[in-house]
């Protein structure tokens, strides 16, 4: 089935630094979704990207999408404290509804 | 606009005790999921259930696991003879229903954790 490599397992940084994890696939992707877990949280959509090459931003969040859709990447800018959490990327399985997950990227930031 | 709801939040049992987990979806949404996550894993698609009928269970353990969505009430993950290994983070997720679901975000619910002892 549908796997999602995300890459790192770990990050961490000191406040103010950059952070990016990514999210690799072998098939092509029909969509890929982010969602931010924070600790002893549950998580929380940050974005959809469906076009070939798109590119969102929120803030100092920026997200991307591959133009070959196999591969997305988030990157924040200057890390605050309020970023910790863990990142998961998630694409439907084939044409089903079931998101499959990343393993995510745990994000510690030192004050 | 209420969330997500689950309950309850943290649930305890003994081995070979039953756990019944609870999910009540966004106003509106018709379409629910249940995920299971393990300590520092990421989440890993149990079922997929719309009012009245399971239309995806192939994450779901053939033995001991059971889900419903009944009419009336909130959406049952129903664990039997629960073992230790059975113990992790619960969550439910809603999405409207829509053309092309699988492009609906997925609303997660605060999850719950089940400590089997």
């Amino acid at each position: 089935g549908q796997q999602v490599m995300q890459i790192p397992q770990y990050q961490h940084v000191q406040e103010g630094e950059d952070f990016t994890t990514y999210c690799n696939s072998s098939t092509t992707l029909s969509n890929i979704q982010w969602y931010k877990q924070r600790p002893g949280g549950h998580p929380v959509f940050l974005i959809q990207l469906v076009k070939s090459g798109e590119v969102k931003k929120q803030k100092r969040l920026t997200f991307q999408f591959g133009e070959a859709k196999k591969n997305s990447s988030l990157h924040i800018t200057a890390t605050q404290t309020t970023d910790v959490g863990t990142y998961f990327c998630a694409t439907p399985q084939g044409g089903s509804e079931k998101l499959v997950f990343g393993k995510g990227t745990k994000l510690t930031v030192n004050p | 606009n209420a969330g997500v709801m689950q309950n309850p939040r943290h649930l305890v049992r003994r081995r070979g005790q039953e756990a019944r987990l609870r999910c009540s979806p966004m106003k509106g949404h018709s379409h629910v999921y249940w995920y299971r996550q393990l300590p520092e894993e990421g989440l890993k698609f149990m079922v997929y259930l719309q009012k009245e009928n399971i239309i995806d269970e192939s994450g779901m353990p053939k033995e001991r696991f059971s889900a419903e969505f009944p009419k009336e009430g909130p959406s049952i993950l129903r664990i039997q003879q629960v073992v230790r290994g059975d113990s992790a983070a619960y969550f439910c997720a809603s999405s409207p229903p829509g053309i092309r679901h699988s492009y609906n975000e997925q609303f997660f619910g605060p999850g719950t954790r089940l400590t089997v002892l």
